[in-house]
């Protein structure tokens, strides 16, 4: 396994368009994340799942952004009607919770998606 | 909400020379966890060095090290005998004690001089 993997990695569209990514975790990893990043800053929690359940949900999450993980491997994650401040990477990241300490406090992170809306 | 504030958004260090990153944290928690991740220019993340917050001891990775001062909520990185290799974002990030999102700070970028 070489880690998180995202797909497209630069994605450009038109303002209106819908866009879709994708997020393939480390296998054994139960736990995904996303997050989106804006140049020159950290980045910010979109939501994550455990397992296919989707437990937490950003307020940066509008009703045009949609998760998915179901069968608890892949996501997705679906912009509709793209606008111009979606511009922005947008990173996944995977994670094996397991005992306090050590390794399973690490998130791997995937190279990102750059999405450009003209 | 848990905010880290990383107030140097560029630095720069001679090769072989010492750097110290800041940041800082506010949190009402009492366990938590901290990191330090390195982003290289259109590379992905990775992890530096992290801390457990019921660990006094600070947390040490060959050449990184951390000054964690937890009433101060204060986790600084040191980089000893910076190499041209470290230039990248250094991202601080807190994650509470329940496995859940993280909080980043706002980066600082690293210039390594020859």
């Amino acid at each position: 396994d070489t880690g998180v993997s995202q797909n497209p990695r630069h994605k450009i569209t038109k303002r209106g368009q819908n866009v879709t990514f994708r997020c393939d975790p480390i296998s054994e990893h139960n736990r995904l994340y996303w997050y989106r990043q804006t140049l020159g800053q950290g980045p910010e929690f979109l939501t994550y799942f455990q397992n296919e359940a989707q437990l937490e949900k950003s307020r940066l999450l509008s009703d045009r952004f949609s998760a998915e993980r179901p069968k608890g491997s892949f996501s997705t994650l679906e912009i509709q009607r793209t606008e111009q401040g979606d511009s922005a990477m947008y990173l996944c990241a995977s994670s094996f919770p397991g005992l306090a300490g050590g390794p399973y406090n690490e998130q791997f992170f995937g190279p990102g998606t750059r999405l450009t809306v003209l | 909400a848990q905010t880290v504030t990383q107030s140097q958004p560029e630095m720069s260090v001679q090769e072989a020379e010492t750097v110290t990153l800041s940041c800082t944290y506010d949190t009402s928690e009492s366990d938590y966890y901290l990191f330090w991740y390195k982003q290289p220019p259109s590379r992905q993340m990775i992890l530096v060095i992290r801390q457990e917050a019921y660990k006094q001891q600070n947390a040490t990775e060959n050449r990184f090290s951390v000054n964690f001062q937890k009433a101060a909520k204060s986790f600084s990185l040191k980089i000893s005998d910076s190499q041209l290799g470290d230039a990248a974002m250094y991202f601080c990030a807190y994650r509470g004690g329940n496995f859940n999102k993280f909080y980043f700070g706002s980066g600082t970028k690293l210039n390594v001089k020859p």
